[in-house]
Formats: structure tokens, C-alpha cells, sequence
């Protein structure tokens, strides 16, 4: 167990709606950043926040948003999503940037 | 741009042998992380090894241990004595300062009894 919590762990939608995927870091831990794993692919870094700032992004669509909030819990929301949007999407955080731990990711079907 | 490239899609190992995973990236920085992960099929992402790169000394975790070699960005791993839970896939990953993680597309790796 990586202290790094997310839900759901599985949810299931059809296409143009939009959901919110949400991610608890570790305790202590100040940053938190979002990766979308495709089916058979690596990983995909999204976006990164810091204490609730914006530090970096990544292949991001802009469909897809999130936020840091002031307990330090984040939230992805994906919107008008398409069938292509189905892939596991991880949260990790860390309070170094050499030492990223992961949550257990959430399945996102697109049908 | 950042790239990392993991040139063996598939590898399988008898238990107990000893396997060499290779990763190669390409930065300009010299100042950076580099990470081995695995992922099992519960599809947790775990860390196995880091190493950072103005480090010249191998990290070692274990029965895992890295080959790093900055000038020729070279970042292998290698698993002593494999056991059946090394069965996996494992992706090398870059870090730089103020920067997004960038992951090669990993290798499977299956360790036979």
C-alpha cells in the first residue's frame, strides 16, 4: 500500500459525459501528478500540481482539466469523453521529486 | 525533447537466473532521475530502483541493481536470483528538475519456474 489514495477504482460511462476522478496523496506529501496508461501502452504524464499550483503539464487534452485542492486531494475531470478516453489513470505523489508513489490508478470505460 | 526507450518489448528468465533489462534515454540535462518501475498484473505501479545522475555509484536494492552509464545514457537492470513474482512489466522512467516523468513503453517480463 503506497499511502496514495484514488476513486473509483472502476467506473463505467458513455460518450460525451463527463466524469471526476479524485486522488488523496500521502500524508505530508505536497505534490500530486496525474498519468494516463492506455491499453498495452506506458504511461502518459498529464499534469502536475503543487500545493495546489499548476508546475507542469504534459500531453494534457483540453478536454480533460484538474485542480489541486487546499487539503492537498486533487480531482481529474475528463469531459465530452470519447471511446479513446478508456485507459487506467494514475495519481502519484511525493514530497521529492525523485521519489513519486503511486495510487492504485482508476478504469475509466468509455462505451 | 526527452526520450526513453526501452529496446526488448518481451524477455523471459528461468527462476533463480539473472536478467538484464535495458533502457536507453536522451536529454540534454545533466542533472536528472532515472527510475526502473514494475508493474504486476494488478497493474499497481511500484518503485523498484532510482538513481540519480550525478551519483557515479550503481544504486542496489537487493536483488535489483542498475548499470547506469550518463555519458552513453544508458540506464540497464538487472535481477539476481529471479523469482516468480519479478513476473511483470517493468518501465524505465526520467525525471528532471521542474520537469513531467517520461516513461520508455516497457518490457514484459516473465520468469519461468
Amino acid at each position: 500500500d503506497s499511502g496514495v489514495t484514488q476513486t473509483p477504482k472502476h467506473l463505467i460511462t458513455a460518450t460525451g459525459q463527463r466524469v471526476t476522478l479524485r486522488c488523496s496523496p500521502r500524508s505530508g506529501d505536497l505534490s500530486v501528478y496525474w498519468y494516463q496508461q492506455s491499453l498495452d501502452q506506458g504511461l502518459q504524464f498529464l499534469i502536475h500540481y503543487y500545493n495546489g499550483e499548476e508546475r507542469a503539464k504534459g500531453n494534457i487534452l483540453e478536454r480533460f482539466s484538474a485542480q489541486q485542492f487546499p487539503d492537498l486531494h486533487s480531482e481529474l475531470n475528463l469531459s465530452s469523453l470519447e471511446l479513446g478516453d478508456s485507459a487506467l489513470y494514475f495519481c502519484a505523489s511525493s514530497v521529492q521529486l525523485d521519489k513519486q508513489f503511486f495510487g492504485p490508478g482508476t478504469r475509466l470505460t468509455v462505451l | 525533447a526527452q526520450t526513453v526507450t526501452q529496446s526488448q518489448p518481451e524477455m523471459s528468465v528461468q527462476e533463480a537466473e539473472t536478467v538484464t533489462l535495458s533502457c536507453t534515454y536522451d536529454t540534454s540535462e545533466s542533472n536528472y532521475y532515472l527510475f526502473w518501475y514494475k508493474q504486476p498484473p494488478s497493474r499497481q505501479m511500484i518503485l523498484v530502483i532510482r538513481q540519480e545522475a550525478y551519483k557515479q555509484q550503481n544504486a542496489t536494492e537487493n536483488r535489483f541493481s542498475v548499470n547506469f552509464q550518463k555519458a552513453a545514457k544508458s540506464f540497464s537492470l538487472k535481477i539476481s536470483d529471479s523469482q516468480l513474482g519479478d513476473t511483470a512489466m517493468y518501465f524505465c522512467a526520467f525525471i528532471r528538475i521542474n520537469n513531467d516523468m517520461r516513461f520508455g513503453a516497457g518490457t514484459r517480463l516473465t520468469v519461468k519456474p
